[in-house]
């Protein structure tokens, strides 16, 4: 069984940009989570996607968007990128219902 | 409100021992779940154990168990056999009561684990 995955690998931005992160699901799991982890630092909760639809939200700004598609993947943006922002993105995914989260990789952005 | 705390920055261990990583909890929820997590130096979280709030056992995987003392909101991992591979990061988590909005996980700041040959 294939486990999370999240493409890109490393994300290089300037202040100002957006960014695009991409987040697949194990196949058969509906909800989708997305955690900021900054250096040295442990996860802070960013989104909860189910069913297509945002659940819930960690105390970050509006900048910090995303969605979920229909087969369940899911994107998060991160518009007009500042120097904080620069953070190993991971992305976990649960069945319905389900307790355990399994991550993916994670994607490293970095702003300059 | 939830939380988790993780008291040992930086744990060593000699190859083959068994070592415990300390992990105490607060919620004011009946029915809540206890994980860990390994994360190498790679990124990925690596999910270890689970244990629920009414298992009256404590959870086994492996090399992994749990000692889970509900009364004082403590889930200890205790690692048996260290190898060389389990040097990492461990992150220990806590699921509150599901609610609409819930699901949510709470994260300890991790405790980083160097085993020594």
């Amino acid at each position: 069984e294939a486990g999370v995955t999240q493409s890109p690998t490393h994300l290089i931005k300037t202040r100002g940009q957006q960014a695009t992160l991409r987040c697949s699901p194990i196949s058969g799991h509906t909800s989708v989570y997305w955690y900021q982890q900054a250096l040295g630092l442990g996860l802070q909760f960013l989104l909860w996607y189910d069913e297509g639809e945002e659940r819930n939200r960690g105390n970050f700004p509006p900048r910090f968007s995303g969605r979920q598609f229909p087969n369940y993947s899911s994107e998060l943006n991160v518009n007009a990128l500042e120097l904080e922002d620069s953070a190993l993105y991971l992305c976990a995914s649960s069945k319905p219902g389900g307790d355990t989260q399994y991550f993916g990789p994670g994607t490293r952005l970095t702003v300059l | 409100a939830q939380k988790i705390t993780q008291t040992q920055p930086g744990m060593f261990v000699q190859e083959k021992e068994a070592v415990t990583l300390d992990c105490t909890y607060d919620t004011s929820d009946q029915s809540y779940g206890l994980f860990w997590y390994k994360q190498p130096s790679s990124g990925e979280m690596i999910f270890l154990i689970y244990q629920g709030s009414y298992d009256e056992q404590n959870a086994t995987e492996g090399r992994y168990s749990l000692n889970f003392q509900k009364a004082r909101k403590s889930t200890n991992l205790v690692i048996s056999a260290s190898q060389l591979g389990d040097s990492a990061m461990y992150f220990c988590a806590m699921r509150g009561a599901r609610t609409n909005t819930g699901n949510q996980f709470y994260f300890g700041t991790g405790t980083s684990l160097t085993v020594i040959p």
